[in-house]
């Protein structure tokens, strides 16, 4: 199995829906990452959650929610999703400190 | 706000050339600079991680070397074949912000 596990894999939806994207962890790390991926401009921070209590924006935060279920479960939510929320939406980990992250194998995320 | 730029953005070379390419970051505070290779769908996997000025790191054919003092890192590869074909992707760690900070990457194509 996978260190970082994100579901689903591909997904497409129309306009207006709800939609959440689950990451979930065997690393045992405290930090977790969700990313998106858009062709030219690299890896843009959306949240970050360095334990079970702490969520924080990162760039590119609104239009987005995030919930901690626990410290291997991190999920993101696009509450009503828009076609320029199509993505690849990657999850990563990390130990507290200037480590490196361990990503998922990413999600590809369609809004028509 | 931080800026870790890579140049250049994009690269193709004929098998067996050698080629370099640049990550520069902000010389204050930094803590340690990775560097990810990327293949197209497939996550990002770490390649090395540096943290100390004149590291030089080598995995096979390709070699990181580090300049904390003037914010820059390069990245060679040696003799390169088309599976080196993927996007590499510096990270900056600075103390201040406590998260890694992604360049947008130097994508490589090596042609047969």
């Amino acid at each position: 199995d996978a260190d970082v596990t994100q579901t689903p894999r591909n997904r497409i939806t129309k306009t207006g829906k709800r939609i959440m994207l689950e990451c979930s962890q065997t690393k045992g790390h405290d930090r977790m990452y969700w990313y998106r991926q858009d062709p030219g401009l690299g890896l843009r921070l959306i949240y970050y959650s360095f334990d079970v209590k702490d969520i924080n924006k990162g760039e590119i935060s609104d239009g987005y929610s995030v919930s901690r279920q626990a410290q291997a479960k991190f999920s993101l939510s696009l509450e009503s999703a828009i076609p320029n929320q199509t993505a690849l939406y990657f999850c990563a980990t990390s130990d507290t400190g200037p480590y490196g992250y361990t990503f998922g194998s990413g999600t590809r995320l369609t809004v028509v | 706000i931080l800026n870790v730029e890579q140049s250049p953005q994009s690269l193709h070379v004929q098998e067996g050339d050698s080629t370099n390419f640049t990550c520069s970051f902000p010389s204050s505070n930094f803590y340690a600079l990775h560097w990810y290779r990327w293949e197209t769908a497939k996550s990002p996997e770490a390649l090395f991680v540096m943290t100390l000025n004149g590291d030089e790191k080598k995995k096979g054919r390709i070699s990181a070397t580090l300049n904390t003092k003037e914010g820059y890192s390069y990245l060679y590869i040696k003799g390169s074949q088309p599976e080196d074909s993927a996007t590499y992707l510096c990270a900056y760690f600075s103390g201040g912000y406590n998260k890694l900070i992604f360049g947008a990457g130097t994508r490589l194509a090596v042609h047969p």
